[in-house]
């Protein structure tokens, strides 16, 4: 299994400009999220589902879209990108989005907005 | 609504050394809890995590933690570090009725040295 990757690792936009974070997981996993991390922040939930077809908002949605149309891919969207956006962005998934599941986290995307 | 504290930023120590980390949170209903640990340019790994039963967890790398309800704390320890355990690690909860919706802490930086 490749477990959960991500796509880019490194990326940089120009403010306004529009891009989508890809994420997929090969565990045929319910529940997947998108975490952002900035220094002396830890991880703070943007959004998560816990199925295709459901989606909701996490801590810090504002300036994301993300849909789920299939079980493997979590896309994240940034509409029109920010400086404030700037952050190293994770995706997790993990098995039936019970409480007390192991959340399996991908290696990140570097994304800075200029 | 839960939170997590983690009051040290960064905890230098000694190789061979003994370490605590410390973690206290902050929830109205019964909680799991987790540490996870991230590797320099790495994504997020779980450690060890607490959901019912011995409020002593332990990892397979000599890592434990205690669930102490009385005090909200979740503090992570080991008897001797190895400069391999140089890393960040981050305290999470989950609440019952939240599903996998982890809050995280801030994190530690834990930087051993020989």
């Amino acid at each position: 299994n490749a477990g959960v990757t991500q796509t880019p690792k490194f990326q940089v936009l120009k403010t306004g400009q529009s891009m989508t974070l890809q994420c997929a997981q090969d565990m045929n996993h319910e529940y997947m999220s998108w975490y952002r991390q900035d220094p002396g922040m830890g991880l703070r939930l943007i959004h998560y589902s816990v199925g295709a077809g459901i989606t909701d908002q996490g801590e810090v949605p504002n300036g994301y879209n993300v849909s789920r149309s299939t079980t493997e891919d979590f896309p994240l969207r940034l509409l029109s990108a920010a400086p404030s956006q700037t952050s190293v962005y994770f995706c997790a998934s993990s098995y039936s989005g019970t409480s007390g599941d192991t959340q399996y986290f991908g290696p990140g995307t570097r994304l800075t907005v200029l | 609504a839960q939170s997590v504290t983690q009051l040290d930023s960064q905890v230098p120590v000694f190789e061979e050394a003994p370490v605590e980390l410390r973690c206290n949170y902050s929830s109205s209903v019964s909680v799991y809890l987790f540490w996870y640990v991230q590797y320099p340019n790495q994504g997020l790994q779980l450690l060890l995590k607490y959901l019912s039963g011995s409020t002593l967890v332990e990892s397979i790398n000599g890592f434990e933690a205690e669930f102490n309800k009385s005090q909200t704390s979740f503090h992570l320890r080991k008897p001797s570090v190895h400069i391999s355990d140089t890393a960040e690690y981050f305290c999470a909860v989950s609440e019952g009725s939240s599903g996998d919706k982890l809050t995280f802490g801030t994190g530690t930086r834990l930087a051993v040295r020989p």
